[in-house]
């Protein structure tokens, strides 16, 4: 069975603190690793997928990295307005479906 | 009107009730699916639909009942709940249900908040 597993589960910043954010998986064989964003009251947004150990992505102060069994989401400089709940989320092969963790609560405070 | 949306955002019932959710998207996709999120749980996926029909049903009681009668519109018909069916309900669509990761990117709705009485 897949599993992700995100620490911390929640996450207390000063607005400029730089942190990274842990999304560890289990899956037999990686077919792509998805983060989302939400914000309270409101559905997840897309953010980034990755595909293959070593990928890096990045929008404005987020950058995702990859690893055969990790992807770290750093956030650079946090503002107030990148508080939100971080969720990551694998798509084995051979299987359509996507594997979610319970999600990184981010509170960045000014 | 773009994106996923989701009526209505909040919903009371008692568990004698019967009620639907709706979702509509207009991002021309062909996959559209209905996830139950909860405190302190992972989404967990309850319903998938591909070209209107139905590939995944992840063993939802009956009293939870979908409907897609094209590939625009999902309905979520609710019926004699339970307390613990409190919850958040969203719903996503994507570009097809398949194996390749791009066509598999899911775009969510902003929920309907549920409380069952």
């Amino acid at each position: 069975e897949d599993q992700v597993t995100q620490s911390p589960e929640a996450l207390r910043l000063q607005e400029g603190e730089s942190s990274s954010l842990n999304c560890s998986y289990t899956v037999s064989g990686l077919r792509g690793l998805f983060w989302y964003r939400q914000d309270p009251g409101k559905g997840p947004e897309f953010l980034f997928t990755l595909y293959s150990a070593g990928e890096e992505k990045e929008k404005e102060r987020l950058k995702a990295t990859l690893t055969k069994k990790e992807s770290f989401l750093h956030i650079t400089a946090p503002k107030p307005e990148d508080s939100a709940t971080y969720l990551c989320a694998v798509q084995a092969r051979g299987n359509n479906r996507l594997a979610f963790g319970k999600g990184n609560q981010v509170v960045v405070i000014p | 009107e773009t994106g996923v949306t989701q009526t209505p955002r909040h919903l009371v019932m008692g568990m004698t009730n019967k009620k639907s959710l709706k979702c509509e998207q207009h991002l021309g996709h062909n996959a559209m699916y209905w996830y139950k999120q909860s405190a302190k749980k992972p989404l967990e996926l309850m319903f998938v639909y591909n070209f209107k029909e139905q590939t995944e049903n992840n063993s939802v009681p009956s009293r939870f009942s979908p409907e897609c009668p094209n590939s625009s519109h999902l309905f979520l018909h609710l019926h004699t709940l339970q307390p613990e069916d409190s919850a958040l309900y969203l719903c996503a669509s994507s570009e097809r249900d398949g194996w390749d990761t791009r066509q598999n990117i899911q775009y969510f709705g902003a929920g309907t908040r549920l409380s069952v009485l």
